[in-house]
Protein backbone atom coordinates (compact mmCIF):
# COMPACT_ATOMS: atom_id res chain seq x y z
CA UNK A 1 0.00 0.00 0.00
CA UNK A 2 1.59 3.51 -1.23
CA UNK A 3 1.12 5.75 2.11
CA UNK A 4 0.80 9.68 1.38
CA UNK A 5 2.28 12.08 4.17
CA UNK A 6 0.80 15.52 3.81
CA UNK A 7 2.44 18.28 5.55
CA UNK A 8 1.73 20.25 7.41
CA UNK A 9 -1.46 19.14 9.11
CA UNK A 10 -2.65 22.70 9.85
CA UNK A 11 -1.38 26.12 8.88
CA UNK A 12 -2.90 29.70 8.46
CA UNK A 13 -1.93 32.07 6.06
CA UNK A 14 -2.94 36.29 5.31
CA UNK A 15 -4.31 37.07 2.49
CA UNK A 16 -2.28 37.36 -0.77
CA UNK A 17 0.24 35.20 1.20
CA UNK A 18 2.13 32.58 -0.95
CA UNK A 19 1.06 28.55 0.18
CA UNK A 20 2.42 26.01 -0.60
CA UNK A 21 1.39 22.12 0.72
CA UNK A 22 3.40 19.03 0.10
CA UNK A 23 2.49 15.49 -0.28
CA UNK A 24 5.38 12.68 0.00
CA UNK A 25 4.49 9.37 -1.23
CA UNK A 26 5.99 6.41 0.01
CA UNK A 27 6.64 4.61 -3.23
CA UNK A 28 6.63 6.30 -6.46
CA UNK A 29 3.58 7.32 -8.38
CA UNK A 30 3.07 8.42 -11.71
CA UNK A 31 0.68 11.44 -10.85
CA UNK A 32 -1.30 12.91 -8.15
CA UNK A 33 -4.71 14.49 -7.29
CA UNK A 34 -5.66 16.86 -5.34
CA UNK A 35 -9.01 17.77 -3.49
CA UNK A 36 -10.55 20.46 -1.46
CA UNK A 37 -12.97 20.37 0.59
CA UNK A 38 -14.51 22.82 2.71
CA UNK A 39 -16.12 22.32 6.39
CA UNK A 40 -19.43 20.66 5.91
CA UNK A 41 -19.11 20.04 1.94
CA UNK A 42 -18.37 16.96 0.00
CA UNK A 43 -15.10 16.98 -1.19
CA UNK A 44 -14.54 18.23 -4.57
CA UNK A 45 -11.67 17.61 -7.33
CA UNK A 46 -9.62 20.60 -7.58
CA UNK A 47 -6.42 19.39 -9.36
CA UNK A 48 -5.41 16.24 -11.22
CA UNK A 49 -2.96 13.98 -12.38
CA UNK A 50 -0.08 16.51 -10.57
CA UNK A 51 -1.06 20.01 -12.67
CA UNK A 52 -4.46 20.24 -14.22
CA UNK A 53 -6.70 22.39 -12.85
CA UNK A 54 -10.40 21.27 -12.50
CA UNK A 55 -12.84 22.77 -13.85
CA UNK A 56 -13.94 26.18 -12.41
CA UNK A 57 -10.12 26.10 -10.15
CA UNK A 58 -8.72 29.76 -10.02
CA UNK A 59 -5.32 29.87 -11.58
CA UNK A 60 -3.62 31.27 -8.56
CA UNK A 61 -3.46 27.06 -8.01
CA UNK A 62 -0.94 25.25 -9.52
CA UNK A 63 0.09 21.69 -8.77
CA UNK A 64 3.28 20.16 -9.87
CA UNK A 65 5.63 16.84 -8.64
CA UNK A 66 6.89 14.16 -9.57
CA UNK A 67 8.15 10.54 -8.34
CA UNK A 68 7.38 10.62 -4.08
CA UNK A 69 6.82 14.44 -3.67
CA UNK A 70 4.08 16.53 -4.78
CA UNK A 71 2.74 19.46 -4.12
CA UNK A 72 0.17 22.08 -4.53
CA UNK A 73 0.98 25.79 -3.97
CA UNK A 74 -1.88 29.16 -3.86
CA UNK A 75 0.14 32.05 -5.71
CA UNK A 76 -1.85 34.72 -3.13
CA UNK A 77 -3.81 33.24 -0.67
CA UNK A 78 -8.00 34.28 -0.72
CA UNK A 79 -10.47 33.75 2.00
CA UNK A 80 -12.40 31.61 -0.34
CA UNK A 81 -9.24 29.00 -0.22
CA UNK A 82 -9.25 28.21 3.21
CA UNK A 83 -10.57 24.17 3.48
CA UNK A 84 -9.20 20.87 3.94
CA UNK A 85 -7.01 19.49 0.89
CA UNK A 86 -6.09 16.14 0.61
CA UNK A 87 -4.03 14.49 -1.95
CA UNK A 88 -4.84 10.87 -3.72
CA UNK A 89 -2.83 8.43 -5.92
CA UNK A 90 -4.41 6.66 -8.17
CA UNK A 91 -1.40 4.81 -9.58
CA UNK A 92 -1.62 1.14 -7.80
CA UNK A 93 -4.60 -0.26 -5.83
CA UNK A 94 -5.17 0.41 -3.16
CA UNK A 95 -6.45 3.55 -3.83
CA UNK A 96 -5.26 5.69 -0.97
CA UNK A 97 -5.55 9.48 0.24
CA UNK A 98 -3.43 11.57 2.35
CA UNK A 99 -4.68 12.64 5.68
CA UNK A 100 -4.90 16.50 4.80
CA UNK A 101 -3.62 19.73 5.52
CA UNK A 102 -6.08 22.12 7.29
CA UNK A 103 -5.54 25.29 5.66
CA UNK A 104 -7.08 28.38 7.15
CA UNK A 105 -7.28 32.58 6.90
CA UNK A 106 -5.19 34.26 8.99
CA UNK B 1 -25.42 18.55 -14.97
CA UNK B 2 -24.09 15.26 -13.13
CA UNK B 3 -25.64 14.75 -9.92
CA UNK B 4 -25.52 11.73 -7.55
CA UNK B 5 -27.74 10.94 -4.73
CA UNK B 6 -26.84 8.93 -2.11
CA UNK B 7 -29.63 7.26 -0.19
CA UNK B 8 -29.88 4.37 2.32
CA UNK B 9 -27.76 5.54 5.11
CA UNK B 10 -29.20 5.38 9.11
CA UNK B 11 -28.24 3.29 12.06
CA UNK B 12 -27.57 -0.32 12.25
CA UNK B 13 -25.80 -2.62 14.96
CA UNK B 14 -22.78 -4.08 15.03
CA UNK B 15 -22.89 -7.52 13.28
CA UNK B 16 -25.95 -6.43 10.95
CA UNK B 17 -26.10 -5.46 7.02
CA UNK B 18 -27.29 -2.30 4.90
CA UNK B 19 -27.10 -1.51 1.80
CA UNK B 20 -26.45 1.82 -0.27
CA UNK B 21 -27.92 3.07 -3.37
CA UNK B 22 -26.53 5.94 -5.67
CA UNK B 23 -28.99 7.11 -8.15
CA UNK B 24 -26.49 9.20 -10.79
CA UNK B 25 -27.55 11.16 -13.66
CA UNK B 26 -26.43 14.16 -16.03
CA UNK B 27 -23.86 11.84 -17.77
CA UNK B 28 -23.77 8.80 -19.90
CA UNK B 29 -23.24 6.50 -16.70
CA UNK B 30 -22.14 3.01 -18.12
CA UNK B 31 -19.27 4.42 -19.56
CA UNK B 32 -17.75 5.62 -16.15
CA UNK B 33 -15.95 3.68 -13.34
CA UNK B 34 -17.65 4.20 -10.36
CA UNK B 35 -16.35 4.32 -6.49
CA UNK B 36 -17.35 4.58 -3.32
CA UNK B 37 -15.34 6.57 -0.60
CA UNK B 38 -15.70 7.16 2.82
CA UNK B 39 -15.03 9.55 5.89
CA UNK B 40 -15.56 9.21 9.36
CA UNK B 41 -16.82 11.88 11.62
CA UNK B 42 -13.99 14.43 11.62
CA UNK B 43 -11.53 12.11 9.67
CA UNK B 44 -9.77 12.01 6.46
CA UNK B 45 -10.62 10.41 3.45
CA UNK B 46 -11.23 6.66 2.83
CA UNK B 47 -11.38 4.90 -0.72
CA UNK B 48 -14.08 1.95 0.22
CA UNK B 49 -14.39 0.69 -3.63
CA UNK B 50 -14.79 1.05 -7.15
CA UNK B 51 -16.22 -0.66 -9.95
CA UNK B 52 -15.41 -1.26 -13.95
CA UNK B 53 -17.63 0.53 -16.30
CA UNK B 54 -19.57 -3.34 -16.76
CA UNK B 55 -19.24 -4.18 -13.48
CA UNK B 56 -16.80 -7.33 -13.99
CA UNK B 57 -13.65 -5.30 -12.20
CA UNK B 58 -14.14 -4.61 -8.77
CA UNK B 59 -11.25 -3.47 -6.19
CA UNK B 60 -11.36 -3.25 -2.28
CA UNK B 61 -8.73 -2.12 0.24
CA UNK B 62 -8.35 -4.85 2.77
CA UNK B 63 -10.20 -3.37 5.35
CA UNK B 64 -13.83 -4.19 3.94
CA UNK B 65 -12.31 -7.00 1.45
CA UNK B 66 -15.03 -10.15 2.43
CA UNK B 67 -17.82 -7.68 3.80
CA UNK B 68 -18.12 -5.37 1.13
CA UNK B 69 -19.40 -5.62 -2.32
CA UNK B 70 -20.01 -2.97 -4.68
CA UNK B 71 -22.36 -3.32 -7.83
CA UNK B 72 -24.00 -1.74 -10.40
CA UNK B 73 -27.29 -1.64 -12.81
CA UNK B 74 -26.19 0.23 -15.68
CA UNK B 75 -29.52 -0.07 -17.33
CA UNK B 76 -30.89 1.80 -13.97
CA UNK B 77 -27.76 4.40 -13.56
CA UNK B 78 -27.58 3.32 -10.13
CA UNK B 79 -24.47 2.17 -8.00
CA UNK B 80 -24.65 -0.14 -4.97
CA UNK B 81 -22.49 -1.02 -2.05
CA UNK B 82 -23.73 -4.12 0.05
CA UNK B 83 -22.51 -3.58 3.63
CA UNK B 84 -22.19 -7.18 5.47
CA UNK B 85 -20.62 -7.98 8.76
CA UNK B 86 -20.69 -4.21 9.95
CA UNK B 87 -18.39 -2.78 12.76
CA UNK B 88 -18.24 0.58 14.89
CA UNK B 89 -15.30 1.46 12.76
CA UNK B 90 -17.48 1.87 9.61
CA UNK B 91 -19.37 4.36 10.93
CA UNK B 92 -19.06 7.21 8.32
CA UNK B 93 -20.49 9.38 5.76
CA UNK B 94 -20.17 7.07 2.81
CA UNK B 95 -19.80 9.26 -0.57
CA UNK B 96 -21.10 7.71 -3.83
CA UNK B 97 -18.35 9.36 -6.88
CA UNK B 98 -17.32 9.46 -10.24
CA UNK B 99 -14.05 8.23 -12.02
CA UNK B 100 -12.83 8.77 -15.31
CA UNK B 101 -12.57 6.09 -17.61
CA UNK B 102 -9.97 3.92 -16.13
CA UNK B 103 -9.96 3.19 -12.47
CA UNK B 104 -6.61 5.57 -11.58
CA UNK B 105 -8.58 8.14 -12.78
CA UNK B 106 -9.77 11.26 -10.22
CA UNK B 107 -12.92 11.24 -8.54
CA UNK B 108 -14.46 13.47 -10.76
CA UNK B 109 -17.42 13.81 -9.01
CA UNK B 110 -19.26 13.67 -5.71
CA UNK B 111 -22.74 12.77 -4.20
CA UNK B 112 -23.67 14.87 -0.98
CA UNK B 113 -23.16 11.75 1.13
CA UNK B 114 -25.42 9.60 3.65
CA UNK B 115 -24.57 8.93 6.76
CA UNK B 116 -23.81 5.55 8.35
CA UNK B 117 -24.01 4.71 12.23
CA UNK B 118 -23.01 1.54 13.33
CA UNK B 119 -23.93 1.08 17.34
CA UNK B 120 -25.51 -1.48 19.15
Amino acid sequence: EIVLTQSPTTMAASPGEKVTLTCRASSSVSYMHWYQQRSGTSPKLWIYETSKLASGVPNRFSGSGSGTSYSLTINSMETEDAATYYCQQGSSYPLTFGSGTKLEIK
Amino acid sequence: EVQLVESGGGLVQPGRSLKLSCAASGFTFSNYYMAWVRQAPKKGLEWVATISTSGSRTYYPDSVKGRFTISRDNAKSSLYLQMNSLKSEDTATYYCARHGDYGGSPFAYWGQGTLVTVSS
